[in-house]
This record gives structure tokens, sequence and C-alpha cells, in this order.
């Protein structure tokens, strides 16, 4: 079956970078878009990204957009998001998710000081 | 800032009925379809309907979606104390280029 399992999350200064990831399973991870969404503490979902089954195409949310990062290698069935000059607002449980029909656990990623 | 807009909270008796709106515009929901979502906290969302009315395999037939225009809803018959949850709907707008979700309901059973 289906299995998205993310790393990565932590507690990080703002400024500093994070990288997550994800590694799928249980379906041919290279035939699939693949999307980031993340839950800030008692605030709703919200998308992040999507890249497209070859890594060719990829959207970003306007809270994002030059600051994150999404990327794959199909050879590793791994899915990254690449978080730079993070913020206090980055707080969140970070999300990745097959076509947002199948989603991983979360990783929860704490900004501060 | 979600662009779709759900009310906060609905509530009914166990094996009553509730109904969830979701309210977008013509780049969202008017022109892609809609999916549902339950979620509880520290779990991972779960599909609940894909293409505004289809229901994944697992899922029972007490849930159910419409779409009409540029608003889609979400009904929970035979309401159960295991359907409290937030319920969140989504789907992509053209315009934006991005995914978009809905403000979330919790329902209280």
């Amino acid at each position: 079956q289906v299995q998205l399992v993310e790393s990565g999350g932590g507690v990080v200064q703002p400024g500093r970078s994070l990288r997550l990831s994800c590694v799928a399973s249980g379906f041919n991870f290279g035939d699939y878009g693949m999307h980031w969404v993340r839950q800030a503490p008692g605030k709703g979902l919200e998308w992040l990204a999507i890249i497209s089954l070859d890594g060719s195409e990829k959207y970003y949310a306007d809270s994002v957009k030059g600051r994150f990062t999404v990327s794959r290698d199909n050879s590793k069935n791994t899915l990254y998001l690449q978080m730079n000059t993070l913020r206090a607002e980055d707080t969140a449980v970070y999300y990745c998710a097959l076509r947002l029909n199948y989603w991983g656990q979360g990783t929860l990623v704490t900004v501060s000081s | 800032q979600s662009v779709l807009t759900q009310p906060p909270s609905v509530s009914a008796a166990p094996g009553q009925k509730v109904s969830i709106s979701c309210s977008g515009s013509g780049s969202n929901i008017g022109d892609n379809a809609v999916s549902w979502y339950q979620h509880l906290p520290g779990t991972a969302p779960k599909l609940l309907i894909y293409e505004n009315n289809e229901r994944p395999s697992g899922i029972p037939d007490r849930f159910s979606g419409s779409k009409s225009g540029t608003s889609a809803t979400l009904g929970i018959t035979g309401l159960q104390s295991a359907d409290e949850a937030d319920y969140y709907c989504g789907s992509w707008d053209s315009s934006l280029s991005a995914g978009v979700f809905g403000t979330g309901t919790w329902v209280t059973v």
C-alpha cells in the first residue's frame, strides 16, 4: 500500500534553513506529481507546492515562493522541500502528499530562537 | 489565507445528518474538481471524496459530495462519534496555479 514518510523536521532559528524529505513506497513514484502541505498550530491546511512527475514543473504558494524549493529524486523515491530564510510563521506540521489523495504523517518544524 | 470558505463548525446528534458547504470562485471550484478530507490532530488527513462526488475504496457511503457552480457540499449521514473531526475541501486554482483548501469545519456529534 502507499506509504509516505516525512523526516527532517526539528527546531531551527529564524533565518536558518532546513530540508525536509519524504520517502515514498507502495507505488511507482516517478509516475505521479507530489505536493507539500502544512498546518500551523491552531490553523487550517495550507497548500505549499507541487512538483510534476519528472520535476520539470513546479508551482508554489505565494507565502513560500522564493524561499522554499521543491525537488525530487525518482531514483530514490524521495521528495524534498528545501526551506530557506525560515520565519516564526513557518512553524507547522509539514505533510507530503501523493496527488493530495494519500498523505504522510507529517514532520514538525518549529522556528524559534 | 484560505481561498475556499467553509463554516467554522456544524453539529448534530448521533445518527443525524450534517452538510458542510465550501464556497469558492470560478477559477477554483468553478473550473476544477473538489476533494474533501477528514483530519484529526496529529494524524494524516484522510481523503473522503475526490472528483466532486467519488469515494475512495473503504470510505462508507455515509459520506457524499456534490458540486454546483462555484460551491461544493459534503454530506455525512448516520453521524457517529468517530466522525468528530475537522473537514476540509480542496481544489486547484487555475488563476493562481496553486492548490487551495477551505477554512475547515469542525464537526461535533
